[in-house]
């Protein structure tokens, strides 16, 4: 079956700018994850969805990033006023539950100029 | 706080070498499940294997096995004759019971280079 589908691939954007990052889950999964990878790093956990609601943002950098699920599949990465230090990749992971193994997305690859 | 260490941030090896990659992880909590992804060049992370706590039987899939040891906390992953394909960043991971399981905490990632 499809895996975790994530769009767009790549994105370059400028200091300043608004970006909106999609996560498609696998079929059936309640739980949707963000993750960011910077180079050389493992990923590190931003924020997490248990049906439509946020049940974990603590991962959140700052008051810049927000992600919502409106209709609990589907979910939406916000980053408001880019800055170069958000340049990362953004990976998606879902969850068939709580608890169980996640699986990702092939990322968004961002980068602020 | 839940930490995880891959001391090792390269490895090198010629093909049809066995390789063992590291992991040594830090808990305070006594349920967890620990991990292994693989992400190859093209970046997706791709899931291999989860281990809970309470079960330390080691685990042969093919040419991989792991190594689960709690009493020295930790979870190493070998490759047996390893071929070109195997050429990755490989992550080791924990998530706790304790933050239900949501958060995996991810390693640095040994990234293994296999040379024909």
């Amino acid at each position: 079956g499809a895996g975790v589908s994530q769009t767009p691939s790549n994105k370059v954007t400028e200091k300043g700018k608004y970006v909106e990052l999609r996560c498609d889950p696998i079929s059936g999964h309640t739980a949707l994850y963000w993750y960011r990878q910077s180079l050389g790093q493992g990923p590190e956990f931003l924020i997490y969805f248990q049906g439509t609601g946020a049940a974990d943002d603590s991962g959140l950098p700052n008051d810049r990033f927000f992600a919502v699920r409106p209709e609990g599949s589907v979910s939406t990465l916000k980053i408001q006023r880019t800055e170069r230090g958000d340049s990362a990749v953004y990976l998606c992971a879902s969850s068939l539950a709580v608890g169980e193994t996640q699986y990702f997305g092939p990322g968004t690859r961002l980068l602020v100029l | 706080a839940q930490k995880v260490t891959q001391a090792q941030t390269e490895i090198s090896v010629v093909e049809k070498e066995d390789v063992t990659l590291d992991c040594v992880y830090e808990t305070r909590d006594t349920t967890y499940y620990l991990f292994w992804y693989k992400q190859p060049p093209s970046g997706e992370l791709v899931f291999l294997i989860r281990r809970n706590s309470f079960d330390e039987q080691n685990e042969i899939s093919g040419r991989y096995s792991w190594n689960f040891q709690k009493s020295t906390s930790s979870f190493n992953f070998t490759i047996t004759a390893s071929q070109v394909v195997d050429s990755a960043v490989y992550f080791c991971a924990l998530s706790e019971k304790a933050g239900g399981y949501q958060k995996v905490t991810f390693g640095t990632g040994t990234k293994l280079q296999v040379i024909p």
